[in-house]
């Protein structure tokens, strides 16, 4: 039981360039969530998926598009990426979207954008 | 809007020690109050949680957290702090999205 993984845990990218960061759960969760962390802004919510087949915009979801591609994984992806992206990205999931239920998080993938 | 809000992005206090985070949230109606730990370059991890029922909540580690609904906090204490609890905590409180505080980095001094 691996828990929430992410992948990759690193990635330097160039202005402009794109790239996916993989998300997948084997908890049988309805809901995932991507994050990122900034110094001194705590975790801000960038996309959702309350269930499989709908996905909608958090706090922060400019510059991001996120797939959910099944019930276990949720992609996030960046377009064309921008220094301001530079950050640390969790994803999380959980049994539901709303109420009471703890989300359980990745490891984290930290992105520098050059 | 929902915020949380913690008061001290740093806080520092010797080994065995009260340790003392403070959490305050903006809510119209009770809320799910969550803390998280980050152990360095890790993910989150529910430290404890409060739903309904009794105020004082304990959680792993020897943490425990008091939900003061006239106070509109939450605030995390631990009796005697050691050195593995060198971490940053993050409140968190969710209506219909889990909305975080800052984070306050913990260190524990020898």
């Amino acid at each position: 039981n691996a828990g929430v993984t992410q992948t990759p845990k690193f990635q330097v990218l160039k202005t402009g360039q794109s790239m996916t960061l993989q998300c997948a759960q084997d908890m049988n969760h309805n809901s995932m969530y991507w994050y990122r962390q900034d110094p001194g802004m705590g975790l801000r919510l960038i996309y959702y998926s309350a269930s499989e087949g709908t996905t909608d915009k958090g706090e922060v979801p400019n510059g991001y598009n996120v797939s959910r591609l099944n019930k276990r994984e949720f992609s996030l992806r960046l377009e064309s990426a921008a220094p301001s992206q530079t950050s640390v990205y969790f994803c999380a999931s959980s049994e539901t979207w709303a109420g009471n239920y703890e989300q359980y998080f990745g490891p984290g993938t930290r992105l520098t954008v050059t | 809007a929902q915020s949380v809000t913690q008061l001290g992005s740093h806080v520092s206090v010797s080994e065995g020690a009260l340790v003392l985070l403070r959490c305050n949230y903006s809510s119209s109606v009770p809320p799910y109050l969550f803390w998280y730990v980050q152990y360095p370059n890790q993910g989150l991890q529910l430290l404890l949680k409060y739903t309904t029922g009794a105020t004082l909540v304990k959680g792993i580690n020897g943490f425990e957290a008091e939900f003061k609904k006239s106070e509109t906090s939450f605030h995390l204490t631990k009796p005697s702090a050691h050195m593995s609890d060198a971490a940053e905590y993050f409140c968190a409180v969710i209506y219909q999205k889990l909305v975080f505080g800052q984070g306050t980095r913990l260190t524990i001094n020898p």
